[in-house]
């Protein structure tokens, strides 16, 4: 089946406008992450996402930052009055998450390169 | 707070020889270990991983990794490594009681040369 799918793969915009960052999970996982990738800063957690629990956003940088998952599947996060720091390459991740299974695999998408002017 | 540390940034390696990568985490509690690769140009991509029981993991490229747990380590080995293994690698950690984000290393580059 297919995989995880972000988009777009490519976003530029100016500093100080908001952005929305798309991500499609593989079909039937429950579990959903978003992760920051930056030069000198690695692989970041932002937020997660598992069924209908309230999500974890301890990983977000600030409030300018926010993510909505939708009927379980699809999740936006969206960046608002965006920075030059906020330029990274933001990744969604999914996993089947099944209850009381604490062995879990996350499958990662390609990715959203976002660019700060 | 739970880390991981990787301890090579870049590894530069002839083909044909072999390959170490340090991994090392701090994370209380049972936990689930991770290698990831990046190849140019693709996404992330599970390259190996450890939930329980034997603690040395192989995949069908000739990758392995071992976890000691005394040591708190998940090293990732190859023999003989070639052109196509040039990726970025990263170690990950997690928690074994839940499914819960993912902690990872800062990545390793290696570049293989002919």
């Amino acid at each position: 089946g297919a995989g995880v799918s972000q988009s777009p793969s490519n976003k530029v915009t100016e500093k100080g406008k908001d952005v929305e960052l798309r991500c499609d999970p593989i079909s039937g996982h429950t579990a959903l992450y978003w992760y920051r990738q930056s030069l000198g800063q690695g692989l970041e957690f932002l937020i997660y996402f598992q069924g209908n629990s309230a999500p974890d956003k301890s990983g977000l940088p600030s409030d300018r930052f926010s993510a909505e998952r939708t009927g379980g599947s699809v999740s936006t996060l969206t960046i608002q009055r965006t920075q030059q720091e906020d330029s990274a390459v933001y990744l969604c991740a999914s996993s089947l998450a099944l209850p009381g299974l604490g062995t879990d695999t996350q499958y990662f998408g390609p990715g959203t390169r976002l660019t700060v002017l | 707070a739970q880390s991981v540390s990787q301890h090579n940034h870049h590894v530069i390696l002839s083909e044909a020889a072999s390959l170490e990568l340090g991994c090392n985490y701090s994370y209380g509690g049972t936990v689930n270990l991770f290698w990831y690769v990046q190849y140019p140009g693709q996404h992330l991509q599970l390259l190996l991983k450890y939930f329980s029981g034997d603690p040395l993991v192989k995949d069908i490229k000739g990758f392995e990794a071992e976890f000691i747990k005394s040591k708190f380590s998940f090293n990732l080995r190859k023999p003989s490594v070639q052109w196509s293994d040039t990726a970025e690698y990263f170690c990950a950690v997690n928690s074994n009681s839940g499914n819960t984000p993912l902690v990872f290393g800062k990545g390793t580059r290696l570049s293989v040369i002919a």
